[in-house]
């Protein structure tokens, strides 16, 4: 199972909208509406932002948001804060019974 | 509330085995699929396998069948992983995770480190 692809770094300016992109195939993100998105910091564990494609866990800020089109899921973060600086996983359960990972994205608050 | 507490890694030559542990406490153990998921130093994020809540469904990443083993004690609110024939790329930091399923992990350990080196 090939990792998903997601960019490998996003900046934005504080207040700002980003959009992070993770494309895969109609094995995984296609064919399942069981796409969720990490956010890991530095050194810690991944927190779950984003599950089912565009449902946000209890505490989760509303300024994350997901969407998923064909192949493609995206990530857009809201009203950018330097606290959303941090890496951003994409993942989706495949057709083989497993968990794919897209590779991460960077995001820099500038 | 909800604790994973991962322990079991360290150093070992390659061709060795290590058995990983996960203790869970905060919820009903019994009652959800977890998860071992690990990420090499500067890498992203690897799925290494599920196990059911029951333990009778597991599946594993390509990168580890036939040399990993997901097992678990639900009396002892415990997940486990057996790694034998360790290689220098299974080094990594090892994360067990809760899911409703496998699809998603809405809590993480806080890893435990394996070093596969000679």
């Amino acid at each position: 199972q090939s990792a998903l692809t997601q960019p490998a770094s996003v900046s934005g300016s504080p207040g700002q909208s980003i959009t992070i992109s993770c494309t895969g195939t109609s094995s995984d993100i296609g064919g399942y509406n069981y796409v969720s998105w990490y956010q890991q910091h530095p050194g810690k564990a991944p927190k779950l932002l984003i599950y089912d494609v565009s449902n946000r866990p209890s505490g989760v800020s509303n300024r994350f948001s997901g969407s998923k089109s064909g192949n493609t899921a995206s990530l857009t973060i809201s009203g950018l804060q330097a606290e959303d600086e941090s890496d951003y996983y994409c993942s989706s359960y495949t057709s083989s019974t497993s968990l794919v990972f897209g590779g991460g994205t960077k995001l820099t608050v500038l | 509330q909800v604790q994973l507490v991962e322990s079991g890694g360290g150093l070992v030559k390659p061709g060795g085995s290590l058995r990983l542990s996960c203790a869970a406490s905060g919820f009903s153990f019994s009652d959800y699929y977890m998860s071992w998921i690990r990420q090499a130093p500067g890498k992203g994020l690897e799925w290494v396998s599920y196990s059911s809540n029951s333990g009778s469904y597991r599946n594993y990443a390509d990168s580890v069948k036939g040399r990993f083993t997901i097992s678990r004690d639900n009396v002892k609110s415990s997940l486990y992983l057996h790694m034998n024939t360790l290689r220098a790329e299974d080094t990594a930091i090892y994360y067990c995770g809760r899911g409703r399923f496998l699809e998603l992990l809405d809590y993480w350990g806080q890893g435990t480190l394996v070093t596969v080196s000679s």
